[in-house]
């Protein structure tokens, strides 16, 4: 079975500037998370879908950071305009629902210079 | 707030050694517990979980028994090996509203042979 992708791995931009990332989950997995882990910190949680609808977005800061899962399977991040302190390792994890494990992919790590 | 609060890292010990990383954490309700695993360039791996007070999660020789009295989550394996090398993460999950994964700051272990 495959897992869940993510792309890039890696991504280094200059603040100011936009970045998206990209996530497919595993097949038939109705709930999909981002999460932000900085260095040295776990993982929290940005925003999780479920299908296509938001479930909890209340520590996502809507200013900059966006995301989209159309037609309920991939799901793009988007940051516009980048800080230095969005530099991190941006996960995305999905779930057969709520309450079930939830499986993580590699991970985008982004450095803003 | 949720909270989880883990030993502070890093630990370093001799393969064979006794491993011990403390887990604590602070929730609103009756949480579900949860070990994850992050080897080195590999994203996060759920290792073990419990959903109730007094219950035990196990699995590759490591264990975790959920203490209400204590509001601990205590990982523990008997004798460890250099491939166990990996940085732990606790987390808990209230099984209320959204149902977010909630991370503790993780615990880097390196096992020396």
């Amino acid at each position: 079975e495959a897992g869940v992708a993510q792309s890039p791995r890696y991504k280094i931009i200059e603040k100011r500037q936009s970045v998206a990332f990209w996530c497919n989950p595993i097949s038939g997995h109705a709930t999909l998370y981002w999460y932000q882990q900085i260095l040295g910190q776990g993982p929290k949680l940005l925003i999780q879908f479920q299908n296509n609808g938001v479930v909890d977005d209340s520590q996502l800061p809507k200013d900059r950071f966006s995301a989209e899962r159309l037609k309920g399977v991939d799901s793009t991040l988007k940051i516009q305009p980048a800080k230095l302190e969005d530099s991190a390792v941006y996960l995305c994890a999905s779930s057969l629902g709520t309450q079930d494990t939830q499986y993580f992919g590699p991970g985008t790590r982004l450095t803003v210079l | 707030g949720d909270s989880v609060t883990q030993m502070e890292g890093p630990v370093t010990l001799s393969e064979e050694a006794f491993l011990t990383i403390n887990c604590t954490y602070t929730a609103t309700g009756y949480p579900s517990l949860f070990w994850y695993v992050q080897y080195p360039g590999e994203g996060l791996q759920l290792l073990l979980k419990a959903t109730k007070a007094d219950d035990k999660g196990s699995n590759k020789g490591f264990e975790a028994t959920y203490r209400k009295e204590t509001t601990s989550f205590h990982l523990e394996k008997g004798s460890v090996q250099v491939s166990d090398s990996a940085v732990y993460f606790c987390a808990l999950r209230v099984d209320q509203g959204a149902q977010k994964l909630v991370f503790g700051q993780g615990t880097r272990l390196t096992i020396n042979p």
